[in-house]
């Protein structure tokens, strides 16, 4: 167990539906990534915040965004989903600093199927 | 523009050794990741190497030549449960992290 929490856990919407996926990191850890793998694909880099504040932006879309919480805890919102969509959606953190990173602690992922 | 090469697949047998070659070409240096991560499930630290050798631990080890930008990673007396991707990645000079596309491994009896 690595201390990071996702729910849901699975998730089945429809083509145009907008869903919220949370995460709370490890106790301690300032930084929340996001990250998107496809079936048989590697990791995407979505997103990265630090204490609240975006930190780094991968590929993500536009018809996505993400937030940080006061108390640390992030969530990833997925909006007029497509087919494509569908995948593991996983939320790392690491403790970091403003200087440099550290590594990165996985949560459980959310499945997120689009039909 | 940054890239990581891993093999796609390796095929090895129970009870051998396996080495899975990672390279890189990024802007800037600050550290290698080695992650393993079975079907369905989060990736799950397995190393880090900043400095040029290798870090043993237990029956993984990892290799860095910062010089050649080469990393590998080595897997000895392999078992079932080794069947996993694994995933190289590499902390650029913003300290983000860019990940290679993983290389599954398949152990067979």
């Amino acid at each position: 167990d690595s201390g990071v929490t996702q729910t849901p856990k699975h998730l089945i919407t429809a083509t145009g539906q907008r869903v919220t996926l949370r995460c709370s990191p490890r106790s301690g850890d300032l930084s929340v990534y996001w990250y998107q793998q496809s079936l048989d694909q590697g990791l995407q880099f979505l997103i990265q915040y630090y204490n609240g504040e975006e930190r780094a932006k991968g590929n993500i879309l536009e018809r996505f965004s993400a937030q940080q919480f006061p108390d640390l805890h992030s969530e990833l919102n997925l909006s007029s989903l497509e087919l494509g969509d569908s995948a593991l959606y996983f939320c790392a953190s690491s403790v970091d600093s403003e200087s440099g990173g550290s590594e990165q602690f996985f949560g459980p992922g959310t499945r997120l199927t689009v039909l | 523009g940054q890239n990581i090469d891993q093999p796609t697949e390796m095929t090895a047998t129970e009870g051998a050794i396996v080495q899975i070659n990672c390279t890189y070409q990024t802007s800037g240096f600050n550290g290698l990741f080695w992650y393993q991560q079975h079907a369905g499930e989060a990736p799950t630290f397995l190393s880090y190497n900043v400095l040029d050798g290798l870090e043993e631990k237990g029956r993984f080890s990892s290799f860095l030549s910062r010089s050649k930008g080469y990393s590998y990673l080595l897997l000895k007396e392999l078992q079932m449960k080794d069947s996993a991707s694994y995933l190289c990645a590499v902390r650029d000079s913003n300290y983000q992290l860019i990940w290679g596309a993983g290389t599954k491994l398949i152990i067979k009896p």
